[in-house]
């Protein structure tokens, strides 16, 4: 089975504060996918890599970052947190037609 | 930009009801759309869809895509409190690394 894991489930951090979500997966897929899922807007997405070294914006890019030094590990990084980035983080790899989750961030940002 | 439309947003029954969800999307190069099952945790995978006309089923789940129209259903027949959810779908591109565009969601809430 894919396993795609997230290092935290839930985190509190402050406005102004430098925020790390890490994600890894386990099965060698070159695309991982960012998204953040907010009530009644759905899953949007903020960046994706597909390759290491390699990212692309996706539809909500501002005020994130994101690093992908190793094949397993996507990184998003929260450069100096701010309230209306309180959300639920979605970490997801993608392979033959099919995207795999991580169980999700629930970041709130005081 | 691409974009995915989802409705109902939220729909109440009661188990043994038959529920019908709907998505419409504008996908450029479209390539597939695919349903998600989400509990208070990460999305499952239920469907995908690539040609019109046909059926996938499994169980009482059962999705159907119509490529001329720009739309897909998602039915549950018999539903139970173990379906409420929110069901996701999402379209795909066919040159796009695997990057989806996700409508907004549908609440499912089913009383016993």
């Amino acid at each position: 089975d894919v396993k795609v894991t997230q290092s935290s489930r839930y985190l509190v951090k402050r406005t102004g504060e430098k925020v790390f979500l890490e994600c890894v997966q386990d099965m060698d897929h070159e695309n991982m996918f960012w998204y953040r899922q907010d009530p009644g807007l759905g899953l949007r997405l903020i960046y994706f890599s597909y390759d290491v070294k390699m990212k692309e914006k996706g539809d909500i890019p501002e005020g994130y970052s994101v690093s992908r030094e190793k094949k397993e590990r996507f990184s998003l990084i929260l450069e100096s947190a701010s309230t209306n980035q309180t959300s639920m983080y979605l970490c997801a790899s993608y392979l033959h037609n099919e995207q795999f989750f991580g169980p999700g961030t629930r970041l709130t940002v005081l | 930009e691409d974009k995915v439309v989802q409705s109902p947003l939220s729909l109440v029954v009661h188990e043994g009801d038959t529920v019908t969800l709907n998505c419409s999307y504008e996908v450029t190069n479209f390539r597939s759309l695919l349903w998600y099952k989400q509990e208070k945790k990460a999305p499952t995978f239920l469907f995908m869809l690539t040609s019109s006309g046909i059926e996938k089923k499994s169980g009482r789940l059962s999705s159907i895509l119509d490529k001329k129209e720009l739309f897909s259903i998602l039915n549950i027949t018999a539903t139970q409190t173990g379906d409420s959810a929110v069901y996701l779908c999402a379209g795909r591109r066919g040159t796009s690394y695997g990057k989806l565009t996700f409508g907004q969601g549908t609440i499912l809430t089913v009383h016993p």
